[in-house]
């Protein structure tokens, strides 16, 4: 069974870092490109990053919004993809999923989400 | 690209057959995918490459067109189909949702 599992949200003061990290489970991890999106409370799905595989020498794809602040990664040994989130603003308040992207231009497993509250 | 889904919001009645449209300001090929989100859930995907249904999604739900005109029906609408619908492009960094369908019980 695929899962992906987010964690490392939490509260934290404009300005300041957070690192999520997305441990995935049940399928060949390093096969498959991997996103984070974002979903502010109560509005809309906003993509956020990609990461592609080896074979696409792990090239990223950023938001607007986020390039120059959030850099995504990820470790094949470690079945995990992490997102580093720097100079936060309120503006990056949401909930925060990792997702699989499948092989034919979808994502097609999503985590339950970690909510990242940026406020002072 | 913008997607830009219409209605925002829909009511309707268990059995309906409801249209959600999705329109695409620059043409995506058929590289747009459908998802499903409940209240407290992720996201679902229901269709892929705009007209292939995701395995175990029920066959009520379809999906067509193909550049910038795109369509979710669902054809004969059950009680646990109230939800928010998405439209997303993958052709184009980056990559962007529309803004959503809530689909209510009349």
């Amino acid at each position: 069974e695929v899962q992906l599992v987010e964690s490392g949200g939490g509260l934290v003061q404009p300005g300041g870092s957070l690192r999520l990290s997305c441990a995935a489970s049940g399928f060949t991890f390093s096969d498959h490109f991997m996103d984070w999106v974002r979903q502010a409370p109560g509005k809309g799905l906003e993509w956020v990053a990609r990461i592609r595989n080896k074979a696409n020498r792990y090239s990223t794809e950023y938001a607007a919004s986020v390039r120059d602040r959030f850099v995504v990664s990820r470790d094949d040994l470690q079945n995990s993809v992490y997102l580093q989130m720097n100079s936060l603003k309120t503006e990056d308040t949401a909930v925060y999923f990792c997702s699989r992207d499948g092989t034919k231009y979808q994502f097609d497993y999503w985590g339950q989400g970690t909510l990242v509250t940026v406020s002072s | 690209i913008q997607l830009t889904q219409s209605p925002s919001s829909l009511s309707a009645s268990v059995g309906d057959r409801v249209n959600i449209t999705c329109r695409a300001s620059q043409g995506v090929g058929r590289f747009l995918a459908w998802y499903q989100q409940k209240p407290g859930q992720a996201p679902k995907l229901l269709i892929y490459l705009a007209s292939t249904l995701q395995t175990g999604v029920p066959s009520r739900f379809s999906g067509s067109g193909s550049g910038t005109d795109f369509t979710l029906t669902v054809s004969s609408l059950q009680p646990e189909d109230f939800a928010t619908y998405y439209c997303q492009q993958i052709n184009t960094f980056p990559i962007t949702f529309g803004q959503g369908t809530r689909l209510e019980i009349k």
